[in-house]
């Protein structure tokens, strides 16, 4: 079993739709990141978290330590949404930013 | 410089060749960390420096890999002898470390390897 798991793997969607994708994980962290990957290989990345929620225009992402889980959402998605979005992970030891990948969210927004 | 940059982007190489690929992180960005992405596949941890020493090598996949890196700058993977699996996108991140764990987390764009 893999120690981060992401659902759905793939997304297909309307434009406007609200999207949510999910990521559990197994392991102790110190963050949790949510990562953009555009075809073309470029990842970026959207958000680093411990806790709580963060906003970042229509992107919103929240983590729930207790249940070991997150997630993305889009609100009003665009076309140019269309990406892979990976959950990553920080596990132990805790000194160091080393990442653990879900194996990513394909989503696919239509016009 | 302004963000993490990698050369060269696309490297085709014969089996059996040696090749070094090269990553410039971030200025004052201490930590630097090396993924691996075969196709259709998700990211691999491989080698994480702080500074010039790699406290966590556990992911090179074989003595055939080995990186290095000058100080809190350059870092360079090389692949001894390669062989078709080596195939994929090799990745280079950069971050600031701090004691509540890092921020500022950067990819480059990626070597694409291509091993014949």
């Amino acid at each position: 079993k893999n120690e981060v798991e992401q659902s759905p793997q793939n997304l297909t969607a309307q434009e406007g739709e609200f999207i949510t994708i999910n990521c559990s994980y197994s392991v102790g962290i110190s963050a949790l990141h949510w990562l953009q990957q555009h075809p073309g290989g470029g990842i970026v990345s959207l958000f680093m978290l411990s806790s709580g929620k963060k906003k970042h225009g229509r992107l919103i992402a929240t983590i729930n330590i207790q249940e070991k889980h997150s997630s993305l959402h889009i609100t009003a998605s665009h076309p140019r949404d269309s990406a892979v979005y990976i959950c990553a992970v920080s596990p132990p030891p805790y000194n160091t930013d080393k990442l653990i990948f879900g194996t990513g969210t394909r989503l696919q927004v239509f016009p | 410089g302004a963000g993490v940059s990698q050369s060269p982007s696309n490297k085709v190489t014969e089996k059996g060749k040696d090749v070094e690929l090269r990553c410039d992180p971030i200025s004052g960005h201490t930590a630097l960390y090396w993924y691996r992405q075969r196709l259709g596949q998700g990211l691999e941890f491989l080698i994480y420096f702080q500074g010039n020493s790699a406290p966590d090598k556990s992911g090179l996949p074989s003595d055939r890999f080995s990186a290095e890196r000058t100080g809190e700058s350059v870092s360079t993977l090389t692949i001894q002898r390669t062989q078709q699996e080596d195939s994929a996108v090799y990745l280079c991140a950069s971050s600031l470390i701090n004691p509540t764990g890092g921020s500022g987390y950067t990819f480059g764009s990626g070597t694409r390897l291509t091993v014949v």
